[in-house]
Parts: structure tokens; sequence; C-alpha cells
């Protein structure tokens, strides 16, 4: 597609469940990101991925965070046993190396 | 209008009226950044990006001004529109593949 899409668009689910949210980035894009933004908030970094290096993990929030990147392309954010706190919306972007981003519409997840 | 980026996160603007946006990056050897523009509901969306290199960089109706001295990033917007309302983010990248790092945010009101 021409643009970073996400998916699901919305996400409700029951705390302790398990959810993947999933993110196709644009087409030649090396760099991959997901963020997290609360109601009213910045974005806060939570994983990026750069070519075949290791991720930069630095700011996702506990063990129940995990993410991959499956042959440089598609990324999928992982969250277990989730609790209310994770409630947010969870952003994507693609870029070149050292260029701006793209983002995706986010997938907003709420738990209840 | 004029906001001071982290101490004051929101800026209201009568229409027509020129806005200024200002951001206090934290790391000096950043050489990218760029400015980015989230409207309610959707993805952040790049504005106007500058380089270490220069202090200038104009774009339609917009214009980003780099004082490396006191690392001080400011967004200027003529003629402020309603359509204009959003949040505007500051973003900064220290090169080499190294991720990008946004600045809290502010949200900007453009009263008709």
């Amino acid at each position: 597609g021409a643009g970073v899409s996400q998916s699901p668009s919305n996400k409700v689910t029951e705390k302790g469940k398990d959810v993947e949210l999933r993110c196709d980035p644009i087409s030649g894009h090396t760099a991959l990101y997901w963020y997290r933004q609360s109601l009213g908030q910045g974005l806060e970094f939570l994983i990026y991925f750069q070519g075949n290096s290791a991720p930069d993990k630095s700011g996702l929030p506990s063990d129940r965070f995990s993410a991959e990147r499956t042959g440089g392309s598609v990324s999928t954010l992982t969250i277990q046993r989730t609790q209310q706190e994770d409630s947010a919306v969870y952003l994507c972007a693609s870029s070149l190396v050292g260029g701006e981003l793209f983002f995706g519409e986010g997938s907003r997840l709420t738990v209840l | 209008g004029e906001s001071v980026g982290l101490h004051l996160p929101t800026l209201s603007v009568q229409e027509g009226d020129n806005s200024i946006i200002n951001c206090a990056y934290s790391n000096s050897a950043s050489d990218y950044f760029i400015w980015y523009k989230q409207e309610s509901g959707k993805g952040p969306q790049f504005i106007i990006d500058i380089r270490s290199n220069m202090d200038k960089r104009q774009g339609q109706r917009v214009t980003v001004l780099l004082n490396k001295t006191v690392k001080h990033l400011s967004l200027q917007i003529a003629a402020t529109q309603p359509g204009d309302s959003a949040v505007y983010f500051c973003a900064e990248n220290l090169g080499g593949g190294s991720r990008l790092t946004f600045g809290e945010g502010t949200q900007l009101t453009v009263n008709p």
C-alpha cells in the first residue's frame, strides 16, 4: 500500500488477555518504530527496528511487551497479560534511514 | 501567539494571526529535526524538517528556525487557519540510523 497500515484499528480486550497488533510499513523502508500514546499525551517510544541490526528495545515498559519484525517488513507488537494501564493508541511508523517518519493511523487498545 | 513548548503545552490564537511553537531539544549532537502535526484521532504527519547545518527553512506558510547554541527549535505558522488546530511535536535524530526522539507536544487551538 501507499502508507503505513496498522491493524486492528480498535481492540477491546479483558484484563489478563494477550493482544497482537500488526504493522505493515511502507515498502522499502528499513526503519520501523512503535510508539504508545495515551489520551492527550505525547509519544512514548517503545521499540525501533533498523535493517538487520539488533532492535532498540529500551522503551518497552515491561517484559509483557515484545515485538518482532519478520523478513524486514511486517512487525507485530505483542502485549501479554494486558493490564488497564496498557490502554492507549499504539502507533507504528516507518522511514528510510535517517529520514522522516511516516505514521499509521494507530491501533486503539482498550483493556477492560 | 507564542508557546514555550514544554512549559506551556497549549497555545490559543486568533484566525489570521501568526503562531510560534517552541521546542527545547535535549541532545547537542542531534543533526536532524522534524516537526509533526497530529490531528485528533489520526497519526502524526510530517510538516517540515531541518538539518543541523541550517538555521532556517521555509515551507508553505511554515518556517522552522534552529538555534543550536541554546538547543532550541521553533515552528512559525503564518496566517493561522482553523485547520491548523492540532498537536505539534518536534523530534530530533542523532543520525547514523539512530531513532527519532519526540518532544512533549503543544496543542494549538485556532479561534475563528
